[in-house]
Protein backbone atom coordinates (compact mmCIF):
# COMPACT_ATOMS: atom_id res chain seq x y z
CA UNK A 1 0.00 0.00 0.00
CA UNK A 2 1.15 3.60 -0.27
CA UNK A 3 3.52 4.86 2.36
CA UNK A 4 2.66 8.15 4.14
CA UNK A 5 4.97 9.19 6.40
CA UNK A 6 3.93 12.03 9.21
CA UNK A 7 5.91 13.82 11.21
CA UNK A 8 5.99 14.60 14.07
CA UNK A 9 4.50 12.55 15.92
CA UNK A 10 3.92 14.90 19.24
CA UNK A 11 4.42 17.57 19.66
CA UNK A 12 3.66 20.08 23.05
CA UNK A 13 3.35 23.85 22.88
CA UNK A 14 2.81 26.86 25.11
CA UNK A 15 -0.60 28.69 23.92
CA UNK A 16 0.11 31.19 21.26
CA UNK A 17 3.20 29.07 19.80
CA UNK A 18 2.90 28.20 16.13
CA UNK A 19 2.44 24.49 15.37
CA UNK A 20 3.64 22.45 12.06
CA UNK A 21 2.93 19.17 11.14
CA UNK A 22 4.60 17.37 7.60
CA UNK A 23 3.44 14.40 5.47
CA UNK A 24 5.05 12.79 2.73
CA UNK A 25 4.61 10.25 0.56
CA UNK A 26 6.93 8.72 -2.05
CA UNK A 27 5.00 9.29 -4.80
CA UNK A 28 3.37 11.89 -6.59
CA UNK A 29 0.34 12.29 -5.26
CA UNK A 30 -3.36 13.59 -6.89
CA UNK A 31 -4.60 15.55 -4.14
CA UNK A 32 -4.09 15.14 0.10
CA UNK A 33 -6.76 15.64 2.51
CA UNK A 34 -6.27 16.81 6.20
CA UNK A 35 -8.49 15.78 9.18
CA UNK A 36 -8.42 16.71 12.91
CA UNK A 37 -9.28 13.97 15.73
CA UNK A 38 -10.14 15.47 19.27
CA UNK A 39 -9.27 12.99 21.80
CA UNK A 40 -11.89 10.51 22.34
CA UNK A 41 -13.55 11.58 19.09
CA UNK A 42 -13.76 10.82 15.02
CA UNK A 43 -11.81 12.80 12.35
CA UNK A 44 -13.42 15.60 11.00
CA UNK A 45 -12.34 16.92 7.64
CA UNK A 46 -10.52 20.14 7.25
CA UNK A 47 -9.29 20.52 3.65
CA UNK A 48 -8.37 18.58 0.35
CA UNK A 49 -5.77 20.04 -2.03
CA UNK A 50 -5.33 19.43 -5.33
CA UNK A 51 -3.12 22.03 -6.88
CA UNK A 52 1.03 21.95 -7.03
CA UNK A 53 1.92 24.53 -4.97
CA UNK A 54 -1.68 25.04 -3.41
CA UNK A 55 -1.96 27.12 -0.28
CA UNK A 56 -5.02 27.39 1.49
CA UNK A 57 -5.99 29.58 4.75
CA UNK A 58 -8.33 28.80 7.21
CA UNK A 59 -8.34 31.43 9.72
CA UNK A 60 -5.13 30.55 11.79
CA UNK A 61 -4.52 26.90 9.91
CA UNK A 62 -2.15 27.54 7.18
CA UNK A 63 -2.80 24.31 4.32
CA UNK A 64 0.23 23.79 1.71
CA UNK A 65 0.95 21.42 -0.99
CA UNK A 66 4.23 20.90 -2.11
CA UNK A 67 5.39 21.56 -5.63
CA UNK A 68 5.98 18.30 -6.91
CA UNK A 69 3.11 17.29 -4.86
CA UNK A 70 4.71 14.72 -3.02
CA UNK A 71 4.49 17.09 0.42
CA UNK A 72 2.26 18.34 2.35
CA UNK A 73 1.66 20.39 5.75
CA UNK A 74 -0.83 21.89 8.10
CA UNK A 75 0.55 25.25 10.51
CA UNK A 76 -0.93 26.96 13.25
CA UNK A 77 -0.44 30.16 14.28
CA UNK A 78 -0.75 30.94 17.83
CA UNK A 79 -2.65 27.87 19.13
CA UNK A 80 -4.98 27.82 21.43
CA UNK A 81 -6.72 25.39 23.81
CA UNK A 82 -9.19 24.56 21.19
CA UNK A 83 -6.50 23.30 18.51
CA UNK A 84 -5.83 20.19 20.95
CA UNK A 85 -6.49 17.08 19.09
CA UNK A 86 -4.71 14.77 16.47
CA UNK A 87 -3.89 15.65 12.59
CA UNK A 88 -3.73 13.36 10.25
CA UNK A 89 -3.25 13.45 6.38
CA UNK A 90 -4.49 11.19 4.25
CA UNK A 91 -4.02 10.51 0.65
CA UNK A 92 -6.55 8.52 -1.70
CA UNK A 93 -5.38 5.72 -4.44
CA UNK A 94 -8.14 4.98 -6.69
CA UNK A 95 -10.70 4.41 -4.28
CA UNK A 96 -8.80 3.26 -1.43
CA UNK A 97 -7.38 5.95 1.18
CA UNK A 98 -4.25 5.83 3.15
CA UNK A 99 -3.82 7.81 6.43
CA UNK A 100 -0.89 9.24 7.95
CA UNK A 101 -0.44 8.15 11.99
CA UNK A 102 -1.17 11.79 12.90
CA UNK A 103 0.75 14.11 15.09
CA UNK A 104 -0.91 15.13 18.35
CA UNK A 105 -1.11 18.17 19.21
CA UNK A 106 -0.98 19.12 22.97
CA UNK A 107 -1.56 22.98 23.94
CA UNK A 108 -0.36 24.26 27.27
CA UNK A 109 -2.35 27.17 28.83
CA UNK B 1 -29.79 15.07 8.87
CA UNK B 2 -27.87 12.25 11.12
CA UNK B 3 -24.69 11.75 9.00
CA UNK B 4 -22.85 8.60 9.93
CA UNK B 5 -24.58 6.76 12.74
CA UNK B 6 -22.54 3.19 14.25
CA UNK B 7 -23.70 0.82 17.10
CA UNK B 8 -23.07 -0.15 19.01
CA UNK B 9 -20.36 2.43 20.55
CA UNK B 10 -19.21 -0.26 22.70
CA UNK B 11 -18.21 -3.89 22.83
CA UNK B 12 -16.52 -6.90 24.35
CA UNK B 13 -16.46 -10.01 22.93
CA UNK B 14 -14.75 -12.65 23.60
CA UNK B 15 -12.27 -14.75 21.19
CA UNK B 16 -13.99 -17.03 19.24
CA UNK B 17 -17.37 -15.30 19.16
CA UNK B 18 -18.80 -13.06 16.45
CA UNK B 19 -20.46 -9.73 16.02
CA UNK B 20 -22.00 -7.77 13.43
CA UNK B 21 -20.96 -3.39 13.08
CA UNK B 22 -23.61 -1.71 12.11
CA UNK B 23 -23.24 1.53 9.90
CA UNK B 24 -26.14 3.51 8.41
CA UNK B 25 -25.61 6.91 6.36
CA UNK B 26 -28.23 9.50 5.85
CA UNK B 27 -26.98 11.67 3.09
CA UNK B 28 -27.23 9.66 -0.03
CA UNK B 29 -23.74 9.00 -0.15
CA UNK B 30 -22.13 6.79 -2.93
CA UNK B 31 -19.23 5.72 -1.31
CA UNK B 32 -18.79 3.84 2.20
CA UNK B 33 -15.44 2.84 3.63
CA UNK B 34 -14.73 1.08 7.22
CA UNK B 35 -11.90 1.85 9.19
CA UNK B 36 -9.72 0.35 12.19
CA UNK B 37 -7.89 2.89 14.59
CA UNK B 38 -4.98 1.23 16.92
CA UNK B 39 -4.34 3.43 19.92
CA UNK B 40 -1.64 6.20 18.88
CA UNK B 41 -1.75 5.12 15.44
CA UNK B 42 -3.26 6.15 12.44
CA UNK B 43 -6.53 4.80 10.60
CA UNK B 44 -6.54 1.37 8.18
CA UNK B 45 -8.56 0.97 5.38
CA UNK B 46 -10.66 -2.62 5.83
CA UNK B 47 -12.93 -2.72 3.60
CA UNK B 48 -14.63 0.09 1.36
CA UNK B 49 -17.81 0.06 -1.13
CA UNK B 50 -18.50 2.22 -4.14
CA UNK B 51 -22.27 1.46 -4.28
CA UNK B 52 -25.13 -1.04 -3.26
CA UNK B 53 -23.94 -4.40 -4.29
CA UNK B 54 -20.60 -3.35 -4.47
CA UNK B 55 -17.57 -4.07 -1.81
CA UNK B 56 -13.75 -4.27 -1.86
CA UNK B 57 -11.04 -5.01 0.11
CA UNK B 58 -8.97 -2.35 1.82
CA UNK B 59 -5.60 -2.47 3.35
CA UNK B 60 -6.65 -4.86 6.20
CA UNK B 61 -9.62 -7.07 5.44
CA UNK B 62 -8.63 -10.29 7.17
CA UNK B 63 -10.91 -11.72 9.50
CA UNK B 64 -13.47 -9.13 8.42
CA UNK B 65 -16.92 -8.89 5.93
CA UNK B 66 -19.18 -6.95 4.61
CA UNK B 67 -22.55 -6.53 2.69
CA UNK B 68 -24.00 -3.56 1.06
CA UNK B 69 -27.22 -4.63 0.03
CA UNK B 70 -28.59 -1.01 0.60
CA UNK B 71 -26.88 2.98 -0.12
CA UNK B 72 -27.52 3.82 3.53
CA UNK B 73 -26.37 0.52 5.37
CA UNK B 74 -22.62 -1.30 5.48
CA UNK B 75 -22.31 -3.69 7.96
CA UNK B 76 -19.09 -4.49 8.92
CA UNK B 77 -18.98 -8.41 10.26
CA UNK B 78 -16.27 -9.93 12.72
CA UNK B 79 -16.21 -13.87 12.60
CA UNK B 80 -13.80 -15.47 15.38
CA UNK B 81 -12.51 -12.66 16.80
CA UNK B 82 -9.05 -12.48 18.12
CA UNK B 83 -7.20 -10.08 20.62
CA UNK B 84 -5.49 -8.82 17.29
CA UNK B 85 -9.08 -7.24 16.55
CA UNK B 86 -9.26 -5.11 19.42
CA UNK B 87 -9.48 -1.30 18.05
CA UNK B 88 -12.04 1.57 17.09
CA UNK B 89 -14.03 0.78 14.33
CA UNK B 90 -14.67 3.87 12.32
CA UNK B 91 -17.40 4.14 9.82
CA UNK B 92 -17.51 6.80 6.67
CA UNK B 93 -19.27 7.82 4.01
CA UNK B 94 -18.50 10.35 1.11
CA UNK B 95 -20.33 11.32 -1.98
CA UNK B 96 -17.51 10.52 -4.59
CA UNK B 97 -18.26 13.40 -6.68
CA UNK B 98 -15.39 14.70 -8.61
CA UNK B 99 -14.67 17.71 -7.29
CA UNK B 100 -12.51 19.75 -4.74
CA UNK B 101 -14.42 18.52 -2.06
CA UNK B 102 -16.03 15.52 -3.52
CA UNK B 103 -13.95 12.92 -1.32
CA UNK B 104 -14.50 14.22 1.91
CA UNK B 105 -14.96 11.77 4.30
CA UNK B 106 -17.82 11.90 6.63
CA UNK B 107 -17.48 9.96 9.53
CA UNK B 108 -19.46 8.43 12.38
CA UNK B 109 -18.76 8.36 15.96
CA UNK B 110 -17.02 4.77 15.97
CA UNK B 111 -17.27 1.64 18.28
CA UNK B 112 -14.72 0.96 20.46
CA UNK B 113 -14.15 -2.95 20.43
CA UNK B 114 -12.30 -5.09 23.22
CA UNK B 115 -11.47 -9.23 22.61
CA UNK B 116 -10.74 -10.66 25.69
Amino acid sequence: GQQVMQIPQYQHVQEGEDFTTYCNSSTTLSNIQWYKQRPGGHPVFLIQLVKSGEVKKQKRLTFQFGEAKKNSSLHITATQTTDVGTYFCALNHGNQFYFGTGTSLTVIP
Amino acid sequence: NAGVTQTPKFRILKIGQSMTLQCTQDMNHNYMYWYRQDPGMGLKLIYYSVGAGITDKGEVPNGYNVSRSTTEDFPLRLELAAPSQTSVYFCASSSGLAGPVGNEQFFGPGTRLTVL
